[in-house]
């Protein structure tokens, strides 16, 4: 039971390049999300997605798209990298709404560290 | 939309002091509150929770507080030590059906021996 796991972990661009990280969880889990880390920013939610096939903004969704095609995999994209998205990306999951009635602790994957120069 | 404050950014205790660290949101919709551990170069992961229908929580060494009418939450750590340092991450779900969850920009926390 792997959790949830991301690639790559490391990935450096050019501005301008496009890229795609992949996060897939085998906890049969409904909802995943994508967060970025920067120094003294705390987590930052760029998209997420509530069930196979759907999904949604969050507060930072500018510059990125993603893809649920299947209820496992996660992908967050990045058409046209630019300098400003430099940063730690985590993944997580969750088997409920975090704010439902039944724990939703989020499952997080080890990190995607991307650096655009 | 909800908005977390965190303070302290930084803490620093002496082994076996305690340390509180303080949040605030602003929602008063948001019904969940939980707290992250991330040590250096590792994920975060969850350490306890509370729901806005309890006004404490305890798990052995962490604690957590909430005060629905002031909008605030806190951790309190007790009998520090070395393996607490990290950084700590509050946050607070989001109103509304899918509830997501807004975090704090964290505090570090250094456990001096």
């Amino acid at each position: 039971n792997a959790g949830v796991t991301q690639t790559p972990k490391f990935r450096v661009l050019k501005t301008g390049q496009s890229m795609t990280l992949l996060c897939a969880q085998d906890m049969n889990h409904e909802y995943m999300y994508w967060y970025r880390q920067d120094p003294g920013m705390g987590l930052r939610l760029i998209h997420y997605s509530v069930g196979e096939g759907t999904t949604a903004k969050g507060e930072v969704p500018d510059g990125y798209n993603v893809s649920r095609l299947k209820k496992q995999n996660f992908l967050l994209g990045l058409e046209s990298a630019a300098p400003s998205q430099t940063s730690v990306y985590f993944c997580a999951s969750s088997p409920f709404r975090v704010s439902g009635p039944v724990t939703g602790e989020l499952f997080f994957g080890e990190g995607s560290r991307l650096t655009v120069l | 939309g909800e908005n977390v404050e965190q303070h302290p950014s930084t803490l620093s205790v002496q082994e076996g002091d305690s340390a509180v660290i303080k949040c605030t949101y602003s929602d008063s919709a948001s019904n969940y509150f939980p707290w992250y551990k991330q040590e250096l170069g590792k994920r975060p992961q969850l350490i306890i929770d509370i729901r806005s229908n309890v006004g404490e929580k305890k798990d052995q060494r962490i604690a957590v507080t909430l005060n629905k009418t002031a909008k605030h939450f806190s951790l309190h750590i007790t009998e520090t030590q070395p393996e607490d340092s990290a950084v700590y991450f509050c946050a607070a779900s989001t109103a509304g059906s899918q509830g997501n969850l807004i975090f704090g920009k964290g505090t570090k926390l250094s456990v001096k021996p």
